[in-house]
């Protein structure tokens, strides 16, 4: 059982925008602004896309985008492309004890 | 360029010894937390633990406190995940990565050490 709570799955043409959510607790998402998100595709690591709830890395594209709202934090791909197919993970920091915590991951299907 | 390179996959039996590393460039190693990350076959992240080599304080979540060990060798930026008697439930990607001076996120990811453990 994951700490945060994300879909399995989400879907969007190209050219279309999807939104996957990450919602956790006040321990946690509402309690930091320290939300990332990852993206994997098959068979390779996985590569920060957004730090800090909203903050890109340099190197990924604008249309990567983070929001947050209470305890659920949000990724929003616009303008969808091929290469966005891939499993998206989304983690927390929770504190010192606890130091992360992760969602179990969205796969987006580029239709 | 930050460059985190990881060791060969490795073939081991149950009860066996490993230690795979991961060397780090390109940043100051001492002054960012460095750690590992476990994906079980198709299966979601879970951190192991994290060191920052300057004073080799080391945190274990508590899953893995006891099961692994974690240790850096600042001297060659390299930083190493032990196992003293493997178990067949221990096969999964192990990814190094660099988190920022406080563990709040993982920047930097290694390419992954694949560990496979027969019974």
């Amino acid at each position: 059982q994951s700490a945060l709570t994300q879909p399995p799955s989400a879907s969007g043409s190209p050219g279309q925008s999807v939104t996957i959510s990450c919602t956790g607790t006040s321990s946690d998402v509402g309690a930091y602004n320290y939300v990332s998100w990852y993206q994997q595709h098959p068979g390779k690591a996985p590569k920060l896309m957004i730090y800090e709830v909203s903050k890109r890395p340099s190197g990924v594209p604008d249309r990567f985008s983070g929001s947050k709202s209470g305890n659920t934090a949000s990724l929003t791909v616009s303008g969808l492309q091929a290469e966005d197919e891939a499993d998206y993970y989304c983690s927390s920091y929770a504190g010192s004890n606890i130091l992360l915590v992760f969602g179990a991951g969205t796969k987006v299907t580029v239709l | 360029e930050v460059q985190l390179v990881q060791s060969g996959a490795e073939v081991k039996k149950s009860g066996e010894s490993l230690k795979i590393s991961c060397k780090g460039s390109g940043y100051s190693f001492t002054t960012y937390w460095i750690g590992w990350v476990r994906q079980m076959p198709g299966k979601g992240l879970e951190w192991m633990g994290f060191i920052y080599p300057g004073d080799s304080d080391t945190r274990y979540r508590p899953s893995f406190r006891g099961q692994v060990t974690i240790s850096a060798d600042k001297s060659i930026s390299t930083t190493y995940l032990q196992w003293s008697s493997l178990k067949a439930s221990d096969t999964a990607m192990y990814y190094c990565v660099r988190a920022t001076s406080v563990v709040t996120s993982l920047h930097y990811w290694g390419q992954g050490t694949l560990v496979t453990v027969s019974s």
